[in-house]
């Protein structure tokens, strides 16, 4: 597709199911970036992938964050055991890795998620 | 690490009239990039304008523009004429040229334009 797309755009858990995010980045973005964005707030980094190399699990806030990226494509964000603290907008981005003008981030729409 | 501070929650202006939105950041790198993003109310977060560190010329996307200040470490937003569709949060990012792909982002402006 044309951009980033992210599924599904709304999801609702009851707290402690287990829920799995999904991210398909644009064609040829090495780079795969998840963010948390709060009611209101600014985004907060989650995790940040970059073709083979190791991921970048630094602002994972628990071990049941989790995410992988299979085939240097799409990418699923799985967040175990939900508790009401995780409701939020999870946002994906990607971006080439190294190009001209700083290669910036495109980003899905997101998926809101509500822990009741 | 970088911190990106953007002072001002909340924002609003007139239509047709011009707004500006400050930024400003924390590094002792002398390459990076610098960013404004805009989020509708849609979600879809949206460049705006995108400004290299190297570049003395202050970028300019038709109505939008920034004031960049290196030494300031500023990077200001300038919205001329402005619409009812520029109403929307604006984030500031920040980005390394050289040490890794790690973005930082300000805590966003929430800008009202009034009819």
């Amino acid at each position: 597709g044309a951009g980033v797309s992210q599924s599904p755009s709304n999801k609702v858990t009851e707290k402690g199911k287990d829920v799995e995010l999904r991210c398909d980045p644009i064609s040829g973005h090495t780079a795969l970036y998840w963010y948390r964005q709060s009611l209101g707030q600014g985004l907060e980094f989650l995790i940040y992938f970059q073709g083979n190399s190791a991921p970048d699990k630094s602002g994972l806030p628990s071990d049941r964050f989790s995410a992988e990226r299979t085939g240097g494509s799409v990418s699923t964000l799985t967040i175990q055991r939900t508790q009401q603290e995780d409701s939020a907008v999870y946002l994906c981005a990607s971006s080439i890795s190294r190009g001209p003008g700083g290669s910036p981030l495109h980003f899905g729409n997101g998926t809101r998620l509500t822990v009741t | 690490a970088q911190t990106v501070t953007q002072s001002q929650p909340e924002m609003s202006v007139q239509e047709a009239e011009t707004v500006t939105l400050s930024c400003t950041y924390d590094t002792s790198e002398s390459d990076y990039y610098l960013f404004w993003y805009k989020q509708p109310p849609s979600r879809q977060m949206i460049l705006v304008i995108r400004q290299e560190a190297y570049k003395q010329q202050n970028a300019t996307e038709n109505r939008f523009s920034v004031n960049f200040q290196k030494a300031a470490k500023s990077f200001s937003l300038k919205i001329s004429d402005s619409q009812l569709g520029d109403a929307a949060m604006y984030f500031c990012a920040y980005r390394s040229r050289n040490t890794g792909n790690q973005f930082y982002f300000g805590t966003g402006t929430s800008l009202t334009v009034i009819p």
